[in-house]
């Protein structure tokens, strides 16, 4: 498959252990952020999404933290798996639907 | 598989030239967004279309157009190419304004 390539922030994280990624977002009116993964050779992947007037939301196995006063988002992945081996992105929007994305982490899960 | 259809999958040419990728958004959805994915800048957004209508721009340059079209398909045209358009173009579509976004599989360009 094809890869992006780029000089990504790496994240190596041990099968089961729980993995945070951490994003900062630039943008104070923004009022969605999502969440995407990008394995090799595909698409950004939606993970999940939170609104600005919310501060956690939860889906399988996955949570996103938003703190709005120092513009950051985070993503915790319960219980790593090698199938969770992606590029994350994410993803700020303002109401007019200009969704910018963050430059990435690559994380890395090994046995 | 997102729903999302993008072609070509692989385009090889030379500079100075003129392509067209061409997008179908999954059924229903009204809203096409288009993305730039290169080696040194990430995924830069580039245009999105609102039931035919341009809703915001982004980065993108005057050689590069787009269009949506009554049937929701959508084109981006990229002419005058430059060794630097190499890259993937994705496209993603979604129901609404904004909201989740559905990719595509990407028109991977390469110039000469």
């Amino acid at each position: 498959g094809e890869s992006v390539g780029l000089h990504l922030p790496t994240l190596s994280v041990q099968e089961g252990d729980n993995s945070i990624i951490n994003c900062a977002y630039s943008n104070s009116a923004s009022d969605y952020f999502i969440w995407y993964k990008q394995e090799s050779g595909k698409g950004p992947q939606f993970i999940i999404d939170i609104r600005s007037n919310m501060d956690k939301r939860q889906g399988q196995r996955v949570t996103v933290l938003l703190n709005k006063t120092v513009k950051h988002l985070s993503l915790q992945i319960a219980a790593t798996q090698p199938g969770d081996s992606a590029v994350y992105f994410c993803a700020e929007s303002d109401s007019w639907g200009k969704l910018q994305f963050g430059a990435g982490t690559q994380v890395v899960v090994t046995p | 598989d997102s729903g999302v259809t993008q072609t070509p999958k692989h385009l090889i040419t030379a500079t100075g030239q003129r392509v067209t990728l061409r997008c179908s958004p999954r059924s229903g959805d009204l809203s096409v967004y288009w993305y730039q994915q290169s080696l040194d800048q990430g995924l830069q957004f580039l245009i999105h279309y609102y039931n035919g209508e341009e809703r915001a721009k982004g980065n993108i340059l005057e050689r590069f157009s787009a269009q949506q079209f009554p049937d929701l398909h959508s084109e981006l045209n990229l002419s005058s190419l430059e060794l630097g358009d190499s890259a993937l173009y994705f496209c993603a579509s979604s129901e609404g304004p904004t909201g989740e976004l559905f990719f595509g599989e990407g028109s991977r360009l390469t110039v000469l």
